[in-house]
């Protein structure tokens, strides 16, 4: 069964500092993308990043790279220069497609503050 | 551009009512996918709207239903609600087979 794991339920940072969020999957099917969302207080998911399988470079959006180690089945979430806003929930996520349809299968997530 | 915007944001019923969650998806976006986060945990899928049809389910009872309309918006409705239905309710919406999902910021749903 595909499986997203998170073990850091939660992290602390400085400010300016990077921070590596963890995520582990579990997939037999040979294509699927790997996503990371940012959850704040407010409720609202926010698509940060994301990764398909064949993709032979990592990800970056900005501050937001994704270590993808395929062997490992590993996809850390690296934010680089953290800032006080940056504190919030974060979710990774697989894509499981099904025929013509797709769903995204969550982690439980890491809190993660920033302090100045 | 508005985004994906659910209605209510709030919402507290009771053991056994019934409830309706409504989803406009992002302008342009065709389906919608419909999730239910407990408190702590990521969120689950309940289930996928395209065309009007319901075209893939999760792991939930008949007690939930959903709608879609000709304008791509959406409803999610729970019947015979039970107190672990208290989550918040996420919908999102996307465009083709390999965009990443835009999510609204969810409705809370508290049975007492």
């Amino acid at each position: 069964a595909q499986k997203i794991t998170q073990t850091q339920p939660g992290m602390f940072v400085q400010e300016k500092e990077a921070v590596t969020l963890d995520c582990t999957y579990d997939t037999s099917d040979p294509s699927y993308g790997l996503f990371w969302y940012k959850q704040p207080s407010s409720g609202e998911m926010i698509f940060l990043i994301y990764q398909g399988s064949y993709d032979q470079q990592n990800a970056t959006e900005g501050r937001y790279s994704l270590n993808f180690q395929k062997a490992r089945k590993s996809a850390n979430l690296v934010i680089s220069a953290s800032q006080l806003g940056d504190s919030a929930m974060y979710f990774c996520a697989m894509r499981k497609r099904s025929g013509n349809t797709d769903k995204l299968i969550f982690g439980t997530g890491t809190r993660l503050q920033v302090f100045p | 551009d508005a985004g994906v915007t659910q209605s209510p944001t709030h919402l507290i019923k009771t053991r056994g009512q019934q409830v309706t969650l409504r989803c406009s998806p992002k302008s342009g976006h065709d389906t919608v996918s419909w999730y239910q986060q407990a408190l702590g945990q990521g969120p689950q899928f309940i289930f996928q709207y395209y065309e009007e049809e319901e075209r893939q389910r999760g792991n939930f009872p008949d007690r939930f239903s959903g709608h879609q309309f000709p304008n791509y918006s959406s409803e999610l409705n729970v019947n015979a609600l039970l107190l672990g239905d208290s989550a918040l309710y996420l919908c999102a919406s996307r465009f083709g087979a390999n965009t990443e999902a835009f999510f609204g910021q969810g409705t809370r749903l508290t049975v007492v």
